[in-house]
C-alpha cells in the first residue's frame, strides 16, 4: 500500500506571510491528492484535492502543486490569517484504484498575529 | 445538506461496557468509511462499505469491533468489551463511491470522542 510522508510536523508562520507544507508518496500509481484541514475539536474538511493530470490547482489563497517524477505534493497557503491555524492532513490512495487513502501524520500550522 | 452526522458526540463508559457510536452519511454517498484518531497512531482507517457492503476491514484492531450498515442511511461501530486503550475519537466519513474503486472526496463528520475509563 502506499506510504505518505508529510513535513513539517510543526509550522509557524507571520499573519499575510506564506505557508508550505509537503508531502511525499511511494506509489508512482497514485492518481489523487486530497489536503485536509483539522480545527480543535472538528472533523477533517477537505479544502482541496488535485489529480494527477494536473499539476496545479488553485483556489483563492490556497494551491496546490503536483510533482509525479518526484512523486510529492505540496500545500500553499497565501496571505496567511489566524483562521489558518489548524492541522493540515495530505493523503494519496492505498492502491491504485481503491478507496482507501493513506494520510499523512499532520502539520500543525500556528499563525502569528 | 447537513452533511455527515454522527452521535453521541461524547462518550464515557466504564471497561468493559458495550459501546455503540451511529453514524448518518450524506443522503446519495455510496460509501461510508470509519476511522479513528489518536495522537499516538494519527489517522486509522477501520472499516469501509460500499453500497451498504463491507469492503475492507483490514483496519479493525480486534474481534472487540464490529461495525454495520443495515441500510444506506446508517452505520454502527460497535465496541464490546470496551478497554481504556480504545479511548479514541472516531470519525464517520462517506464520498460517492464507485463499485470498481475510485477515489472520491471524503467528507468527515464531526467525531465521536470515545472516553473508557
Amino acid at each position: 500500500g502506499e506510504n505518505v510522508e508529510q513535513h513539517p510536523s510543526t509550522l509557524s508562520v507571520q499573519e499575510g506571510d506564506s505557508a508550505v507544507i509537503k508531502c511525499t508518496y511511494s506509489d508512482s500509481a497514485s492518481n489523487y491528492f486530497p489536503w485536509y484541514k483539522q480545527e480543535l475539536g472538528k472533523g477533517p474538511q477537505l479544502i482541496i484535492d488535485i489529480r494527477s493530470n494536473v499539476g496545479e490547482k488553485k483556489d483563492q489563497r490556497i494551491a496546490v502543486t503536483l510533482n509525479k517524477t518526484a512523486k510529492h505534493f505540496s500545500l500553499h497557503i497565501t496571505e496567511t490569517q489566524p483562521e489558518d491555524s489548524a492541522v493540515y492532513f495530505c493523503a494519496a490512495p492505498f492502491n491504485f484504484g481503491n478507496e482507501k487513502l493513506t494520510f499523512g501524520t499532520g502539520t500543525r500550522l500556528t499563525i502569528i498575529p | 445538506d447537513a452533511g455527515v452526522i454522527q452521535s453521541p458526540r461524547h462518550e464515557v463508559t466504564e471497561m468493559g461496557q458495550e459501546v455503540t457510536l451511529r453514524c448518518k452519511p450524506i443522503s446519495g454517498h455510496n460509501s461510508l468509511f470509519w476511522y479513528r484518531q489518536t495522537m499516538m497512531r494519527g489517522l486509522e482507517l477501520l472499516i469501509y462499505f460500499n453500497n451498504n457492503v463491507p469492503i475492507d476491514d483490514s483496519g479493525m484492531p480486534e474481534d472487540r469491533f464490529s461495525a454495520k450498515m443495515p441500510n444506506a442511511s446508517f452505520s454502527t461501530l460497535k465496541i464490546q468489551p470496551s478497554e481504556p486503550r480504545d479511548s479514541a475519537v472516531y470519525f464517520c466519513a462517506s464520498s460517492l463511491g464507485v463499485p470498481s474503486g475510485s477515489s472520491y472526496e471524503q467528507y468527515f463528520g464531526p467525531g465521536t470522542r470515545l472516553t473508557v475509563t
